[in-house]
């Protein structure tokens, strides 16, 4: 089964600075999908920024940015000049590229903007 | 388009009393997946539909938890007896294609409940 783990429980950030989320994970597939999840106190997940496993080129949407490690399982989101409303929990995830596959998340890291 | 609907938004039951949520996914949508979030931790995967048949409920407890997608469009999630470890946010969300791994998941704000 695959597993995800975010060693960071919290984080804080200066606004306009720039701060890294770690995420590694465990699988034995080779075609997969990684995904990061923004939750704010609203509780909805919000799509944040995804990778296809494939690609070595690392995904950049906007000020979110990702560094994926294949070998290294590791997939990182960087976010840059953070903003006050980028305050929230922030989940990573993986889904296998199969038929049924299902997403799994992992412990989420509660980022903190001060002002 | 409009989000995926889950009501009620909070709910507080008594343990051994029952309790049911509702979800609309996103029209088109084939794949629903109920998940459980405790607090502090991330979603779990109850079950998942593709239309209305169960893909996966390996991680539902049977005993208590049921859930159903009559017509492959909107799903209940029932508990009955409810226990104290089941106060959790419920999360509904949809996907357009379980075969894609990239298709993403819409979710929903989630049905908080409390069990006292």
């Amino acid at each position: 089964a695959q597993t995800v783990t975010q060693s960071q429980p919290e984080m804080s950030v200066q606004e306009a600075e720039t701060v890294t989320l770690s995420c590694t994970y465990d699988t034995s597939e080779s075609d997969y999908y990684l995904f990061w999840y923004k939750q704010p106190p609203s509780r909805q997940m919000i799509l944040v920024i995804r990778q296809e496993a494939y690609k070595q080129q690392n995904a950049t949407e906007n000020r979110f940015s990702v560094n994926f490690q294949k070998a290294a399982k590791s997939f990182s989101l960087k976010i840059s000049d953070s903003q006050l409303g980028d305050a929230a929990m922030y989940f990573c995830a993986y889904r296998g590229n199969n038929a049924g596959n299902m997403l799994t998340f992992g412990g989420g890291t509660r980022l903190m903007v001060k002002p | 388009e409009a989000g995926v609907a889950q009501s009620p938004r909070y709910k507080i039951i008594e343990k051994r009393q029952s309790v049911a949520f509702w979800c609309n996914p996103i029209s088109g949508h084939a794949t629903l997946y109920w998940y459980q979030q405790i607090l502090g931790q991330g979603p779990k995967l109850l079950i998942q539909f593709q239309n209305n048949g169960v893909v996966d409920d390996s991680q539902l407890p049977k005993d208590r938890f049921s859930a159903e997608r009559l017509k492959g469009v909107d799903s209940t999630l029932k508990i009955q007896p409810a226990k104290l470890e089941d106060s959790a946010v419920y999360l509904c969300a949809s996907s357009a294609n379980t075969g894609v791994g990239g298709s993403p998941l819409h979710f929903g704000n989630g049905t908080r409940l409390t069990v006292t």
